[in-house]
């Protein structure tokens, strides 16, 4: 079972450019969620997603965009990267938000120089 | 607004000592906190949830206990194997939004 799979892995990006990070997940999960995480930080919630359709900020949204079409895809948009989008990105979903188990990606190492 | 503290940030202990992982939080208003581990280059597995009306949680050599009132949720691991090193985190769940203290980076030395 894949449980929740990113791509890419890694990636560099010259200041400017545009890059969308892909998120899927295979458990028909209602909630997905995207976090940063810098060096020696916790994660930042940047956007998530409560079902297909419906998406809000979190705590660090500037500068991404998110889109939500069908349950199992949670793709974030980079516009315009920024050397202070370098960061690790995690993608999680969980079957609900009360008590259940929350399942991570394995993270996008994204460097912009 | 909330914070999640996490002390000590790094530790390091013989196989076979007990590790104690402490957590706090600013803001009583929780859901539940939970614990993650976190190997190097990898996401995170979920370890232990603590619902807001629990004290604590157990699973096998990992105990989880959580004192809303003072804000505060300790880890313990009995008996630390190697196999044990990573960095934990801790979470507070805030209406489905996870607040994440930094980690605390744990080393068991054989």
């Amino acid at each position: 079972n894949a449980g929740v799979t990113q791509t890419p892995k890694f990636r560099i990006l010259k200041i400017g450019q545009s890059m969308t990070l892909q998120c899927a997940q295979d458990m028909n999960h209602n909630y997905m969620y995207w976090y940063r995480q810098d060096p020696g930080m916790g994660l930042k919630l940047i956007y998530y997603s409560v079902g297909a359709g419906i998406t809000d900020k979190g705590e660090v949204p500037n500068g991404y965009n998110v889109s939500r079409s069908t349950t199992e895809d949670f793709p974030l948009r980079l516009e315009l990267a920024a050397p202070s989008q370098t960061s690790v990105y995690f993608c999680a979903s969980t079957e609900g938000w009360t008590g259940n188990t929350i399942y991570f990606g394995e993270g996008s190492w994204l460097t912009v120089v | 607004k909330q914070e999640v503290t996490q002390i000590p940030a790094a530790l390091s202990v013989p196989e076979g000592e007990n590790l104690v992982l402490n957590c706090s939080f600013t803001d009583s208003a929780i859901y539940n906190l939970q614990w993650f581990r976190q190997d190097p280059g990898k996401g995170l597995t979920s370890l232990l949830l603590i619902q807001s009306s629990q004290r604590e949680q157990t699973s096998g050599r990992l105990n989880a206990s959580l004192d809303k009132s003072s804000g505060r949720s300790t880890l313990y691991i009995a008996a630390s194997q190697p196999g044990d090193s990573a960095t934990y985190l801790c979470a507070v769940n805030r209406w489905g939004k996870l607040q994440f203290g930094a980690g605390t980076q744990v080393v068991v030395t054989p």
